[in-house]
């Protein structure tokens, strides 16, 4: 079975710009989650959606949006880069919503703004 | 007072020792709590998960302990092998929440051959 795939795996962008970063869950997961990475805030929850709903959203601004779509690939745009945006991003996908099961997370997104 | 292991960012031990990683969580409504194990260039790798109605859980070379008195977990590793090291994570979640998990701060855990 294919893990978790995201792509790019790296991405260079310059401040301004916007770029939209894809992950494709595990065949059959139903919830996708991402989450931002970097060496002083560590691993923090951006949002989760099931079933192509926004389930929970983390302290993020308005800049940082996502999507899911019927296959239950998922997306995630940020507009207007800063350079505290660069991070390495990352999606993690689970069977179902609201239970305790395991979530399996994708190599990552290394997103680097200049 | 009981003694509570206190978060180490990084951790260096030889080959063979047992390896015991700590975690204080901060959420008093958090019942399910995983520890990941991350490589460099790699995403968060599951290792165990404890529920909140249990206070020890044993893998494979693995144990998690929680305490939720005191809200303290620890990942114990028996027998450490070099291709243990990594970044290790603890996570806590709520079951209503969804599948959002909140992190710990990471341990870099070394293994001397």
């Amino acid at each position: 079975k294919a893990g978790v795939t995201q792509t790019p795996r790296y991405l260079i962008k310059t401040r301004g710009q916007q770029v939209t970063l894809s992950c494709s869950p595990i065949s059959g997961h139903r919830s996708v989650s991402w989450y931002q990475q970097t060496p002083g805030q560590g691993l923090q929850f951006l949002f989760e959606y099931f079933s192509e709903t926004q389930r929970n959203k983390g302290n993020f601004p308005g800049r940082f949006s996502g999507r899911q779509f019927s296959n239950s690939r998922s997306e995630m745009n940020v507009s207007t880069l800063e350079l505290g945006d660069s991070a390495l991003y990352l999606c993690a996908s689970s069977l179902e919503q609201g239970r305790s099961d395991e979530q399996f997370f994708g190599p990552g997104t290394r997103l680097t703004v200049l | 007072g009981e003694s509570v292991g206190l978060h180490l960012p990084t951790l260096s031990v030889q080959e063979g020792d047992n390896s015991i990683i700590n975690c204080a969580y901060s959420n008093s409504a958090s019942d399910y709590f995983i520890w990941y194990k991350q490589e460099s260039g790699k995403g968060p790798q599951f290792i165990i998960d404890i529920r909140s109605n249990m206070d020890k859980r044993q893998g494979q070379r693995v144990t998690v302990l929680l305490n939720k008195t005191v809200k303290h977990l620890s990942l114990q590793i028996a027998a450490t092998q070099p291709g243990d090291s990594a970044v290790y994570f603890c996570a806590e979640k709520e079951e209503t929440s969804g599948s959002r998990l909140t992190f710990g701060e990471g341990t870099q855990l070394t293994v001397n051959p």
